[in-house]
């Protein structure tokens, strides 16, 4: 099983901050398919970002993502009041894993 | 526009068995592989199941195997999820999933609840 492990679990930052949340795989991961998503409460998750660095149809370009391998990174350059939510990570499609989708455990970015 | 709309959720008593269902609107459904994924209250994204478009292959997490059973009906635009066996552990939300190489839609998600 490829391990996501997402730091650090709570941001608290300041509308116009810049956020940076990091995910880590326990081993090297398929960069075509690994993504980030922003999920706010009582709503499925959104996709913001796929293959590492590519921003999903309406995302602002405030979010970026980058890395590859083991090392991802996602980056808010300035927090809207609307980018407070939990983000997650997802990996996929690296063959002879099981199981073949995993999700990071999610970083909570809150209003300082 | 891509719509995938879940339904089926509902309150089991474990041991109680429960089908959901996901309908697919605006693609050709039996061209891509569909996904459910679950979400515990207050608790991250865990992956339950994948099919392939023609229903031809399926894979589990350990934590369903053997107790759930992914389908598909093309003809109707259809997933399903049959769950049996159904323990408080699979209290969630339960989200249909469309994969289309590296970009996942998700649905909305049905609610299961499994208590006495």
């Amino acid at each position: 099983e490829i391990v996501l492990t997402q730091s650090p679990g709570t941001l608290s930052l300041s509308p116009g901050e810049r956020a940076t949340l990091s995910c880590r795989a326990s081993r090297s991961v398929v960069s075509r398919y690994f993504a980030w998503y922003q999920q706010k409460p009582g709503q499925a998750p959104r996709l913001l970002i796929y293959s590492a660095s590519s921003r999903a149809t309406g995302i602002p370009d405030r979010f970026s993502g980058s890395g590859s391998g083991t090392d991802f990174t996602l980056t808010i350059s300035r927090l809207e009041p609307e980018d407070f939510a939990v983000y997650y990570c997802q990996q996929y499609g690296t063959s002879g894993t099981s199981p073949p989708v995993t999700f990071g455990g999610g970083t909570k970015v809150e209003i300082k | 526009e891509v719509q995938l709309v879940e339904s089926g959720g509902a309150v089991v008593q474990p041991g109680g068995s429960l089908r959901l269902s996901c309908a697919a609107s605006g693609f050709i459904f039996s061209k891509f592989w569909m996904h459910w994924v679950r979400q515990a209250p207050g608790e991250g994204l865990l992956w339950v199941s994948r099919i392939e478009g023609d229903g031809s292959g399926t894979i589990y997490a350990d934590s369903v195997k053997g107790r759930f059973t992914i389908s598909r009906d093309n003809a109707k635009n259809t997933l399903y999820l049959q769950m049996n066996s159904l323990t408080v552990e699979d209290t969630a939300i339960y989200y249909c999933a469309r994969e289309n190489y590296e970009i996942w839609h998700w649905g909305q998600g049905t609610l299961v609840t499994v208590s006495s």
